[in-house]
């Protein structure tokens, strides 16, 4: 089963409109992490954004918030106010504990291509 | 401050080739790791080191080995190159500290490999 699923391949987005990004995930760790990527066209790996699973409030940078439902298991990215260089592939990425001791690994989703349009 | 540096950034091998791909990072960190990545399928890790001096496997080691040089150097090799490397393959780093679930990895600009 994937840890980390990204439902959405394409999205597109009005320049200065607000999107989100959907990202739902599996676990059975009580504590765990979660992140946002940014791919733009030239390929680098962008962080953008942090959520911890015991985080009493949603994570927020600058015109990034994570919508982190612990219930449903979703950890949803928005993005306010989209700019044309918002344009890019992006991925939602977990990490878990292991026994206690934290391997640092990251389980990636396939990512959602984002297309912002003026 | 070069961040996380690999090289080539680009390769094209015939199938049974060998080739190595190099990281190298200066930021003093622990953990590297090796990914690659294909049309629609994100990120899947091959190898990764938590320490230097240690290697594991990841989610798709086959056909790869790697060489934790020293702390900042992380290299891939592939013995035999199939059709089914063609890819593009990022190295990251991370600090590496026990029980922190917050930090962050740190992405070179990646390889992309051909293989004919």
């Amino acid at each position: 089963a994937q840890k980390i699923t990204q439902t959405q391949p394409g999205m597109f987005v009005q320049e200065k409109e607000a999107v989100t990004l959907d990202c739902t995930y599996d676990t059975s760790d009580p504590s765990y992490g979660l992140f946002w990527y940014k791919q733009p066209s030239s390929g680098e790996m962008i962080f953008l954004i942090y959520q911890g699973s015991y985080d009493q409030q949603n994570a927020t940078e600058g015109r990034y918030s994570l919508n982190f439902q612990k219930a449903r298991k979703s950890a949803n990215l928005v993005i306010s106010a989209s700019q044309l260089g918002d344009s890019a592939m992006y991925f939602c990425a977990m990490r878990e504990t292991n026994r206690g001791s934290t391997l640092g690994r990251l389980y990636f989703g396939r990512g959602t291509q984002l297309t912002v349009w003026p | 401050n070069a961040g996380v540096t690999q090289t080539p950034k680009f390769q094209v091998l015939k199938t049974g080739q060998s080739m190595t791909l190099q990281c190298a990072q200066d930021m003093n960190h622990n953990s590297m790791y090796w990914y690659r990545q294909d049309p629609g399928m994100g990120l899947r890790l091959i190898y990764y080191s938590a320490s230097e001096g240690t290697t594991d496997k990841g989610e798709v080691p086959n056909g790869y080995n790697v060489s934790r040089l020293n702390k900042r150097e992380f290299s891939l090799r592939l013995e035999s190159a199939a059709p089914s490397q063609t890819s593009v393959y990022f190295c990251a780093s991370s600090q590496g500290l026990a029980g922190s679930l917050k930090e962050t990895q740190y992405f070179g600009p990646g390889t992309r490999l051909l293989v004919l």
